[in-house]
């Protein structure tokens, strides 16, 4: 069975604190992992995705990492503010570009001032 | 080029009522997905369409639930005589005809059944 699991479900941090949240998925034979964020009553913003082939991508304070063999994902967040306070979600895709994403149940992340 | 839209933003429905959820994709997008985001759960995947073709039902509850992508319009998600427990938060993410690692989603249905 596909699933994705993240730790911790939650987090809380002080302001500038670097930070990294854990994914880990149990069929390695991924096409691709994706970090979104998710703001409370919001939809789901895309940070940033990696492709099998890859082992990491970066988006300004951002940087996802990814080892398909151990099944594991990090996303770091570096200096971390309270506008980053949100819930985390990472989502994994089987199948090819057309294929359902399987997401975990997110991290959700307070960075107090 | 607007995102995608979703309507309504909050459904509110008693237990026995029908409950229809719009989705509007992006501009040129034909592929549609369907997920479900129970109340401290992740998204689940229910239902992958094409204009006029349901591609992928594997995450659909055998009954009450149904789906559509017609030519013209939106995609409806459509659940017959709703229940408590189908109180969740329902997304539509898009994504283009071609080759496409991204879907795009929309800020979701949140229903409610009393």
């Amino acid at each position: 069975k596909q699933e994705v699991t993240q730790i911790p479900a939650a987090l809380s941090v002080p302001e500038g604190e670097n930070l990294v949240l854990n994914c880990s998925f149990t069929d390695s034979a991924i096409y691709n992992l994706q970090w979104f964020r998710q703001d409370p009553g919001k939809g789901l913003t895309s940070l940033l995705l990696i492709q099998s082939s890859q082992r990491e991508q970066t988006s300004g304070r951002l940087n996802a990492s990814l080892d398909k063999s151990s099944g594991r994902s990090t996303l770091y967040i570096a200096a971390s503010q309270p506008g980053d306070s949100a819930t985390y979600l990472c989502a994994v895709q089987y199948g090819g570009s057309q294929g359902n994403l399987i997401f975990g149940k997110g991290t959700k992340l307070s960075v107090k001032p | 080029n607007a995102g995608v839209m979703q309507n309504p933003r909050h459904l509110v429905r008693r237990r026995g009522q029908e409950a229809r959820l719009r989705c509007s994709p992006m501009k040129g997008h034909s592929h549609v997905y369907w997920y479900r985001q129970l109340p401290e759960e992740g998204l689940k995947f229910m239902v992958y369409l094409q204009k006029e073709n349901i591609i992928d039902e594997s995450g659909m509850p055998k009954e009450r639930f149904s789906a559509e992508f017609p030519k013209e319009g939106p995609s409806i998600l459509r659940i017959q005589q709703v229940v408590r427990g189908d109180s969740a938060a329902y997304f539509c993410a898009s994504s283009p005809p071609a080759f496409s690692d991204t879907q795009y989603f929309g800020p979701g249905t949140r229903l409610t059944v009393l």
